[in-house]
């Protein structure tokens, strides 16, 4: 079974610059997140899909991040503008039913973004 | 205020021993309790889930306890190997039919051989 795919891995953007990171979720996994983990931190969420709508975008900085779900399946998040305190990895997660229920998620590698 | 706590410092244990980590948390009701493994440059990989009405879970030589009285969860590894190190994190759902997941900072497990 294929994993959650994320990319790009790595990248380096000035502040005020834009950003965006794609997630492609384990087939067949109905709700997708958003995370974003500083260093030393656990993961924070930012937004959590089910299908193509949004069940809890409230610590998502709607002011500069915004994230859509096409069809139901991948995913983008983008940051306009970034700035510097937006250094993180940035982590899409899916999980079969919602965790409310006690699913497992499943984790991407990631996408490292370091903002100067 | 909410709070999850993990051991901030590093957990440092000799192969073959046990290692027991904590995580401790306040103004939670979680339904359930998960801990995952994060490896450096990698996403978290999922381990165990222990329900609220649980007191312990097992897997191979994982051991999960969950005490809501005194709203802590102690997670254990037997015969610890190096290929064990890694950062542990727990994470609380508190089933609310919103909230995803939410992750403590993590413990560093580092088993020396």
């Amino acid at each position: 079974e294929a994993g959650v795919a994320q990319s790009p891995r790595y990248k380096i953007i000035e502040k005020r610059q834009s950003v965006a990171f794609w997630c492609n979720p384990i087939s067949g996994h109905a709700t997708l997140y958003w995370y974003q983990q500083i260093l030393g931190q656990g993961p924070k969420l930012l937004i959590q899909f089910q299908n193509n709508g949004v069940v809890d975008d409230s610590q998502l900085p709607k002011d500069r991040f915004s994230a859509e779900r096409l069809k139901g399946v991948d995913s983008t998040l983008k940051i306009q503008p970034a700035k510097l305190e937006d250094s993180a990895v940035y982590l899409c997660a899916s999980s079969l039913i919602r965790t409310s229920g006690g699913g497992e998620q499943f984790f991407g590698p990631g996408t490292r973004l370091t903002v100067l | 205020s909410q709070k999850i706590e993990q051991n901030s410092e590093a957990l440092n244990i000799q192969e073959g021993k046990t290692a027991t980590l904590t995580c401790n948390y306040t103004n939670y009701s979680p339904a359930y309790l998960q801990w995952y493994r994060q490896d450096p440059g990698r996403g978290p990989v999922f381990l165990l889930l222990i329900r609220e009405n649980e007191k312990e879970k097992r897997k191979e030589r994982l051991k999960v306890t969950f005490d809501t009285t005194l709203k802590q969860s102690l997670f254990h590894i037997t015969a610890s190997q190096p290929a064990d190190s890694a950062t542990y994190l727990c994470a609380l759902d508190e089933d609310t039919g919103r909230r995803a997941l939410t992750f403590g900072s993590g413990t560093r497990l580092q088993v020396q051989p």
